[in-house]
């Protein structure tokens, strides 16, 4: 089977930085997506990696370890609006649907 | 660019009742995937389509539900009869091609009473 794993929850401070972290174990990949999900709403797009390392995009970045089988959201400068739940998926092929993690629920306080 | 459109947003039935939900991808999007989402879960696929054609439905409950693509673009997905475990958020997903970047409509939140 399929495991990936983050946090259930987290809670940050406003104008802080807070990492989410996400561990998978699968038996393909092909790529690591972060979405984030206010309350009610429906998954919005946030990053993709594909390679070893960080990609940044504004105040959010991402990070991918392969080998480690390990990826983390960074988010900087948190707001209030970010407070939403934050999922992991991972891509198992170039041509399958992506098996998501539960998520992190994320709470910004002031 | 408009966005993943579906209806209704919201829908209350009662069990052993029928409903069905439409959903209509991003214009030039070529796959197009039905997910179920639990409370405190991330969505679960049901079926994904390549054009016309079901490519995956392997975790579609095939007894009560169904679901079809005509022409390739717009989609619906139906329960007959629904049970009180039906009751969830139905989201709807559409990409340019099967593994690129898929983007999410608001989904139809059902309540089975």
């Amino acid at each position: 089977g399929q495991n990936i794993d983050q946090p259930t929850e987290m809670t940050a401070t406003e104008g802080a930085i807070v990492q989410i972290n996400c561990t998978y174990q699968t038996s393909g990949f092909n790529g690591l997506f972060w979405y984030q999900q206010h309350a009610g709403e429906a998954p919005t797009f946030l990053s993709y990696n594909v390679l070893d390392g960080l990609e940044e995009k504004g105040r959010f970045s991402s990070f991918l370890s392969r080998s480690k089988g390990y990826s983390y959201l960074l988010l900087k400068e948190l707001q209030m609006k970010d407070s939403a739940s934050y999922l992991c998926a991972v891509s198992l092929s170039g041509n399958t649907p992506l098996v998501f993690g539960k998520g992190t629920r994320l709470s910004v306080i002031a | 660019e408009a966005g993943v459109v579906q209806s209704p947003r919201y829908k209350i039935i009662e069990k052993k009742q029928p409903v069905a939900f439409w959903c209509n991808p991003i214009s030039g999007h070529n796959t197009l995937y039905w997910y179920l989402q639990n409370l405190g879960q991330g969505p679960e696929l049901l079926i994904r389509y390549e054009n016309e054609e079901a490519v995956d439905d392997s975790q579609l409950p095939k007894d009560r539900f169904s679901a079809e693509r005509l022409k390739g673009v717009d989609s619906t997905l139906k329960i007959q009869p629904a049970e009180l475990g039906d009751s969830a958020v139905y989201l709807c997903a559409s990409s340019r091609n099967g593994g690129e970047t898929q983007y999410f409509g608001p989904g139809t939140r059902l309540l089975v009473l």
